[in-house]
């Protein structure tokens, strides 16, 4: 099964308004990463947050870790018609190989 | 630098056709990734390779599936023979050293008919 599972799996929002998305995981990680990924292209990386990091932006994107509860969210502020894509999380495993395992994605869909 | 470079970027085949899916990682990066994207499982793992080793292939679906890497600027997803249910978009992504991200193809999009 996927280690990290996005929540929700779709989301619709008006142009403007914040999105978030969750990401849960079920094992210890070194670092979560966010991916998105644009109708028929490869993933383009968005942001890393190392497992000793509690919080962390980059631009209109906000992430947040809660290694306790095993979560982190993103955060996409004054979303645009050009966020429209589906976003993953991807968790780097600690211990061994570092196996790093994306999740289902969530679907944003920013409406003008 | 141009990225990740995959080859072919789609492919039509016949059942029980060799299919070859090719990719150049991004010239120092040490780890190579094969995925298979699907609407129904999503974005799945099949193979790792660091410094041309692979790593983990446990998520290769079977037998039919083998992947190579020569050098370190090239690698190779094979199937044969293909079947119906292969159909997906395949990406290589490659990745400077563990612990950072990851930087994906543009994929190739296979159907077998």
């Amino acid at each position: 099964s996927q280690q990290g599972e996005e929540d929700p799996q779709a989301l619709s929002i008006q142009e403007g308004e914040n999105a978030t998305m969750n990401c849960s995981y079920k094992t210890s990680i070194n670092n979560l990463q966010w991916y998105r990924q644009n109708s028929g292209r490869g993933l383009v990386h968005l942001i890393l947050i190392r497992s000793n990091e509690r919080e962390k932006h980059s631009g209109r994107l906000r992430v947040t870790l809660d290694t306790s509860k095993k979560s982190s969210s993103l955060l996409i502020t004054a979303s645009r018609a050009a966020d429209t894509a589906s976003y993953f999380c991807a968790t780097d495993h600690s211990g061994g190989y570092q196996k790093v395992t994306f999740g289902i994605g969530t679907k944003l869909q920013v409406i003008p | 630098d141009a990225g990740v470079i995959q080859s072919p970027r789609h492919e039509v085949t016949e059942m029980g056709q060799e299919v070859t899916l090719r990719c150049k990682p991004i010239s120092g990066h040490n780890s190579l990734f094969w995925y298979r994207q699907t609407m129904m499982r999503g974005l799945e793992l099949l193979i790792y390779f660091n410094n041309n080793v692979p790593i983990d292939d446990s998520g290769m679906p079977e037998d039919r599936f083998s992947a190579k890497m020569p050098n370190a600027s090239f690698s190779t997803l094979k199937i044969q023979p293909s079947e119906p249910r292969d159909s997906a978009v395949y990406f290589c992504a490659s990745r400077p050293g563990t612990g950072d991200e990851q930087y994906f193809g543009p994929g190739t999009r296979l159907t077998v008919t």
